[in-house]
């Protein structure tokens, strides 16, 4: 059963701070994982997406890093601002015809000044 | 800009009501889906839609139903509405299968009280 698992379940951090947040996903055929930034009571908005040979992509402050190997993702959020508080999901997909996802639960990301 | 718009942002409905939640494209995408996203649990597939007039039961379909008459519109009907179908539902549409830079696009979700 494709599975994707994300750690912390949730995080506060200091304004500045740097933090990292984990994906494990067990899904195959491996087609690409992506990462949303969820504001509360708002729809997920895409911050990266990476298939099966890329290693590292940014988007600002947000860097992810896909270790296909291991089936590992982080998301590095760097010089954290009020901002970024929101939920973070990782989401994977395998290559079917109707292109279903398998989606974490996200961690919840609070940034304190 | 590419946009998936949900028609509400908020409902307040009445239990037994039937209540129907619409969701359109614009970026002519083959796939659509109906999610429930509730605290602690995630977001969870209700229905998608792969073409005009298919659909197929996500993980959790009962008191649910959907339609696609057209490619850029998915709508969602609860046949009688409960409480327990409170919550916030996402309408999310992607390319066949998710490729580029795309994957999902959601809406913005509409939260429904049911009371």
């Amino acid at each position: 059963k494709n599975q994707v698992e994300q750690s912390p379940q949730s995080l506060i951090i200091l304004e500045g701070k740097n933090c990292t947040l984990q994906c494990n996903y067990t899904v195959s055929p491996f087609s690409n994982l992506r990462w949303y930034k969820q504001d509360t009571g708002r729809g997920p908005v895409s911050l990266t997406i990476m298939t099966f040979s890329e290693n590292t992509k940014s988007n600002g402050r947000y860097t992810a890093t896909l270790d296909a190997d291991t089936k590992q993702s982080s998301l590095h959020i760097t010089a954290s601002q009020l901002s970024d508080s929101a939920s973070y999901i990782c989401v994977v997909s395998a290559y079917t015809n109707a292109g279903k996802s398998t989606f974490g639960d996200g961690t919840t990301l609070t940034v304190k000044p | 800009d590419v946009k998936v718009t949900q028609s509400s942002r908020y409902l307040v409905k009445r239990t037994g009501e039937k209540v129907f939640l619409e969701c359109v494209q614009d970026m002519d995408h083959e796939n659509m889906f109906w999610y429930r996203q509730d605290p602690g649990l995630g977001l969870r597939l209700i229905y998608f839609s792969y073409d005009v007039k298919m659909k197929e039961k996500g993980d959790i379909p009962e008191g649910y139903s959907v339609s696609r008459e057209k490619k850029e519109r998915f709508s969602l009907i609860l046949e009688s509405a409960s409480t327990n179908q409170t919550s916030m539902y996402l309408c999310a549409s992607s390319s066949n299968p998710p490729t580029g830079n795309y994957g999902y696009t959601f809406g913005s979700g509409t939260r429904l009280t049911v009371v």
